[in-house]
């Protein structure tokens, strides 16, 4: 069964400060990776994707990596700012007959404390 | 340009009634997909459209949920005879093909007293 695992639930840091979100994943076949940003009564929004071959992409204060091989992933956020507060999705896309069914995990939610 | 708009924002229904939420992708988009989420929980995929071919609906929970979508156009999601444990965030996504990002919708609340 595919599943995305994330952790830690939740995490409270000050602001300024860095962090890292973690994934865990047993989909395949393997077709990409996501990470998304969910604001409070918002619909995700796109932060990075990841192919397989793909080790580390950025988007701003935003670093994704990937290790294909172990099925891991994780997103480091740097110099954290109270807008990053929010809850962030990792989600998987695998491939079955063609047909593109993501993988969602549960999310990990951040708390930026001033 | 336009992000993808869902309708009604809110929706409050008694149980046992039937609901209909609207989404309208962003134009050109072939894909489009319907979520929920509960409470606290992560998103569960329901239903995904791709083009003129057939709907994946693997992730209906059950008889009661249907989905339409004409074209690459507006898509409808359908729930007959409301339950409780319906209450959710119901979230459409549409994106140009189907291995590229998903843009999300601002949800439909809905509950079901």
């Amino acid at each position: 069964k595919n599943q995305v695992e994330q952790s830690p639930q939740s995490l409270i840091i000050l602001e300024g400060k860095n962090c890292t979100l973690q994934c865990n994943y047993t989909v395949s076949p393997f077709s990409n990776l996501r990470w998304y940003k969910q604001d409070t009564g918002r619909g995700p929004v796109s932060l990075t994707i990841m192919t397989f071959s793909e080790n580390t992409k950025s988007n701003g204060r935003y670093t994704a990596t990937l290790d294909a091989d172990t099925k891991q992933s994780s997103l480091h956020i740097t110099a954290s700012q109270l807008s990053d507060s929010a809850s962030y999705i990792c989600v998987v896309a695998g491939a079955s007959g063609g047909s593109y069914i993501p993988t969602f995990g549960r999310g990990t939610s951040l708390i930026v404390h001033p | 340009g336009a992000g993808v708009s869902q309708s009604p924002s809110n929706k409050v229904t008694e149980k046992g009634k039937d609901v209909e939420l609207r989404c309208d992708p962003i134009s050109g988009h072939t894909a489009l997909y319907w979520y929920r989420q509960r409470l606290g929980q992560g998103l569960e995929f329901l239903i995904y459209f791709q083009g003129n071919s057939a709907p994946d609906k693997s992730g209906l929970p059950s008889d009661r949920f249907s989905a339409e979508r004409t074209g690459e156009s507006v898509s409808t999601l359908t729930i007959q005879r409301t339950q409780q444990e319906d209450s959710a965030v119901y979230l459409c996504a549409s994106s140009r093909n189907s291995f590229d990002t998903q843009y999300f919708g601002p949800g439909t609340r809905l509950t079901v007293l």
